[in-house]
């Protein structure tokens, strides 16, 4: 069974049209990760959640916002998509104690027309 | 913040041989993990490894901690095998649980 789930799996958002992403889990972590990964490259860390709190990296844009309602949800959104936000999306969990192995849900894949 | 860097970036092997994958981080760690990201993108997870060595199958892998190094060994390759291997850490220094991935290493096993 899936353990993180990500909707929808394909989305394809017109430039400069907000667009959300969505993940689940089943797993009741405490931390929810948001990776961008465009072609060929590693994927990158835009934020996360320990519970309620709100962790952004430093360079990640102010067009990048997320939301985390509860423990099983997290949202990822975009105000004003543009072409180079075109990429795959990765929503991951851990507990973050202990053994922290984190689990990757299938992503999303984004593409901006 | 820490440093993942991968070697090789690319491999090629020929179906039956066995390679070596290597990842080293910059600074003390508490988390570890490899990944092989499959065709569509997905992260499977290979091992959780901040230590010590493991071994699944035909995979293995062994951290030094001490040395800042990580080692995924593969052998007997399959064309299944084919894909990106990350390692990805979490550091002692700084905040933690920020997993942060390495560089990568695309392998392509050919029958």
């Amino acid at each position: 069974d899936a353990m993180v789930i990500q909707n929808p799996r394909y989305q394809v958002t017109q430039f400069g049209k907000p667009v959300t992403l969505s993940c689940s889990q089943t797993l009741n972590h405490n931390v929810m990760y948001w990776y961008q990964q465009k072609s060929s490259q590693a994927p990158k860390l835009l934020f996360h959640y320990y519970d309620k709190d709100f962790n952004n990296e430093a360079d990640t844009p102010d067009n990048f916002q997320s939301r985390r309602p509860n423990t099983s949800f997290c949202f990822l959104d975009i105000r004003s998509p543009g072409l180079g936000d075109a990429a795959m999306y990765l929503c991951a969990t851990s507990s973050g104690q202990g053994i922290a192995e984190a689990f990757f849900g299938q992503g999303t894949r984004l593409t901006v027309v | 913040g820490i440093q993942v860097e991968q070697s090789p970036p690319d491999l090629i092997l020929q179906e039956g041989a066995n390679s070596t994958l290597r990842c080293n981080f910059s600074d003390s760690v508490n988390n570890l993990q490899w990944f092989h990201q499959n065709p569509w993108g997905q992260l499977i997870n290979l091992f959780y490894i901040p230590s010590g060595t493991k071994q699944n199958g035909r995979l293995s892998a062994t951290t030094v901690a001490t040395e800042r190094y990580s080692l995924l060994y593969i052998s007997s390759s399959q064309t299944t095998d084919s894909g990106v291997y990350f390692c990805a850490v979490d550091s002692y220094g700084g905040a933690t649980n920020k997993l942060i991935f390495g560089t990568g290493t695309l392998l392509a096993v050919q029958p």
